[in-house]
């Protein structure tokens, strides 16, 4: 069975402050996803990647996947209060067509 | 248009109701899903269609039945239902089952079984 371990579980901090979440696996992953979910909507697509060592930027967002892609980092510079949400990786299990998702980070930022 | 949208986004029904989830997407994507999510927890997959055809079935319980009438529409028929079954229900599409299956979500129907 492919897990996908995030951490930390909960997230409190003030704006402007840095921080970083983390998207463990003991398995290879094709690819890995970071969306972004609110109370009470769908998670949204945040960022693919996909080479092993690659590294995204979106605004003050750094996303990297692991050289050995079995994990997976999120970034985040001079968090704002609108950053505040549940932080889910997920991929795609080897060999078949399901989709799992990460244990999710919980993130509140305060203004 | 990167949308998928889900009606209704509220529904209330007793135990011996049977009542229905819809799902619709425009993007020409082939592979749509359903997922379950209770509070405080990821969404789990509970069916994929690929080409309008079930490929997954997570050992899903009989009173959940998915069915997709064409490539853009999904629907989820409920019967019996317990108060277990209490969750926001996702439907999400992507351009195919592939290993690069990026997906997008609608914004969920918030059940609850009474």
């Amino acid at each position: 069975t492919q897990l996908l371990e995030q951490s930390p579980q909960f997230l409190s901090i003030q704006e402007g402050e840095n921080l970083t979440v983390y998207c463990n696996s003991s398995s290879v992953f094709s690819s890995l996803q970071w969306y972004r979910q609110e109370p009470g909507e769908g998670p949204v697509l945040l960022v693919t990647v996909v080479t092993g060592g690659e590294v995204k930027k979106l605004k003050r967002l750094t996303f990297q996947f692991g050289d050995a892609r079995k994990d997976s980092s999120l970034h985040i510079t001079a968090a704002q209060p609108g950053d505040t949400g549940l932080y889910l990786c997920a991929g795609p299990t080897s060999g078949t067509y399901k989709y799992i998702f990460g244990t999710g980070t919980r993130l509140k930022v305060l203004a | 248009d990167t949308e998928v949208t889900q009606t209704p986004k509220h529904l209330v029904m007793g135990m011996t109701n049977k009542k229905s989830l819809k799902c619709e997407q425009h993007m020409g994507h082939r592979a749509m899903y359903w997922y379950k999510q209770k509070a405080k927890k990821p969404p789990e997959l509970m069916f994929v269609y690929s080409y309008e055809k079930l490929s997954i079935n997570e050992s899903v319980p009989s009173r959940f039945s998915p069915e997709c009438p064409n490539s853009s529409l999904l629907n989820l028929h409920l019967h019996a239902l317990q108060p277990e079954d209490s969750a926001l229900y996702l439907c999400a599409s992507s351009q195919d089952t592939s290993s690069f299956g990026e997906q997008y979500f609608g914004p969920g129907t918030r059940l609850t079984v009474t």
